[in-house]
């Protein structure tokens, strides 16, 4: 399968702690996004990649929120000190440099914070 | 408020019938996509449209996008039990933009 890869798919974690998740994008693509979706809502963007260079940031990425993409190849997106209004669907995209309206999302990582 | 509005939010019909979902914005959009999506799971691109009035078909589902390029309408003809899901419409607000805003989706449940 060589669609967007995430994990962990579901991570449970106390208040307070630190959770970090992955995300594996199409091996072609150079484009790599990430959202986050609350239940009953349609998924917010937070950031954008374009290689190793993180472009864009959303309000909503908190300095609680850092996200890394290194080698340009999978990211990785850090929540410290985490709060129970963290608790959402994280969803990771990716695209092709020339096609960034057509984004391919992975399957997502089930965050639950108690 | 939303930028994207979806309508309705919740819709549930009987197999067979016919079902149209809505999108619409006061903002222009240089693209729009449309995504279903299942429980637990990330969506799925199903169509992009770029051009005004630009009209995609896939099988039995028919995207619109509107002259003026602020809305778009999902139609699908004898809806099956296998297109319920969450379906997203999601848009590029300037050309080039690279992050994409979404509608609040709606919830299809075909019933057989």
């Amino acid at each position: 399968d060589t669609g967007v890869s995430q994990n962990p798919r579901h991570k449970i974690t106390k208040r307070g702690q630190n959770v970090t998740f992955r995300c594996d994008p199409i091996s072609e693509h150079n484009r790599l996004y990430w959202y986050r979706q609350t239940l009953g809502q349609g998924p917010e963007f937070l950031t954008y990649f374009q290689n190793e260079a993180q472009l864009e940031k959303s309000r909503l990425l908190s300095d609680r929120f850092s996200a890394e993409r290194p080698k340009g190849s999978f990211s990785t997106l850090e929540i410290q000190r985490t709060e129970q209004g963290d608790s959402a669907m994280y969803l990771c995209a990716s695209s092709l440099p020339l096609g960034g309206h057509e984004q391919y999302f992975g399957p997502g990582t089930r965050l639950t914070v108690t | 408020t939303q930028l994207l509005e979806q309508s309705p939010q919740f819709l549930s019909i009987q197999e067979g019938e016919n079902l149209t979902v809505y999108c619409n914005s006061s903002s222009v959009f240089s693209s729009l996509q449309w995504y279903r999506q299942e429980p637990g799971e990330g969506p799925v691109l199903l169509v992009t449209v770029v051009t005004g009035g630009e009209v995609k078909k896939l099988k039995r589902l028919t995207f619109q996008f509107g002259d003026a390029r602020k809305d778009s309408s999902l139609h699908i003809t004898a809806a099956q039990t296998g297109d319920t899901g969450l379906y997203l419409c999601a848009g590029a607000l300037i050309q080039g933009a690279q992050k994409l805003v979404f509608g609040q989706g709606t919830r299809l449940t075909i019933n057989p």
